[in-house]
């Protein structure tokens, strides 16, 4: 719908799992987020790319790996997780040259069992 | 950095009256306020969104105001439907990054609309 799309939309993994978030923009968009979404927090900032590079991490733990291999596609690997990462990761676009709007896809909702 | 409160955390309006979602923030060089929508099981969905050099911005039922002064921004709905039931977020663009840079988001109102 909004010309995001992120697979798979629900994740259950053990914390001794590897599993790789993907998230692609239709958009033409040259700037890509991923945020963290918990039932008790606002949504959380974790990493920043523009024009294929990183330009943001907000201090997200190495267990958190994102991946950024053109401007339409987005990948968070997760390895080593933990119960406290359970959570919706969100994906969003926006144009690096203006204008500001941010486009999200639907999210993972992640288990980390 | 920038920091967005956000009130009430949850609203519920008839249907038919007006809600109106406050947001304050501390960074006077913030320069662009969008609001989001988020239904359940979506990612949220930008709605409305003004810049700083604006005082007011209205899309049908749907309207924002910013107080550049006060640091405050709000959000009114009117005539409100039961398709507005959702959680509403406001958020801040801080203004001395580029347009990939961080917005700030508020902790969400969760907005019900009793028939």
């Amino acid at each position: 719908e909004t010309g995001v799309t992120q697979t798979p939309r629900h994740l259950v993994m053990g914390m001794t799992n590897k599993k790789s978030l993907k998230c692609e923009q239709h958009l033409g968009h040259n700037a890509m987020y991923w945020y963290k979404q918990s039932a008790k927090k606002p949504l959380e900032l974790m990493f920043v790319y523009s024009l294929e590079e990183r330009v943001e991490n907000n201090s997200v733990p190495s267990r958190f790996s994102p991946e950024c291999p053109n401007s339409s596609h987005l990948f968070l690997h997760l390895h080593t997780l933990q119960p406290e990462d359970s959570a919706l990761y969100l994906c969003a676009s926006s144009q690096e040259t203006g204008p500001y709007e941010q486009y999200f896809g639907p999210g993972t909702r992640l288990t980390v069992t | 950095g920038e920091n967005v409160e956000q009130h009430p955390s949850t609203l519920s309006v008839q249907e038919g009256d007006s809600a109106v979602i406050k947001c304050t923030y501390s960074d006077s060089a913030s320069n662009y306020f969008p609001w989001y929508k988020q239904e359940l099981g979506k990612g949220p969905q930008l709605i409305i969104d003004i810049r700083s050099n604006v005082g007011e911005k209205k899309d049908q039922r749907i309207a924002v105001t910013l107080n550049k002064t006060a640091k405050h921004f709000s959000l009114h709905i009117t005539e409100t439907q039961p398709e507005d039931s959702a959680v509403y977020f406001c958020a801040a663009k801080e203004a001395r990054y580029s347009s990939a840079s961080k917005i700030i988001f508020g902790s969400g109102t969760r907005l019900s609309i009793r028939p």
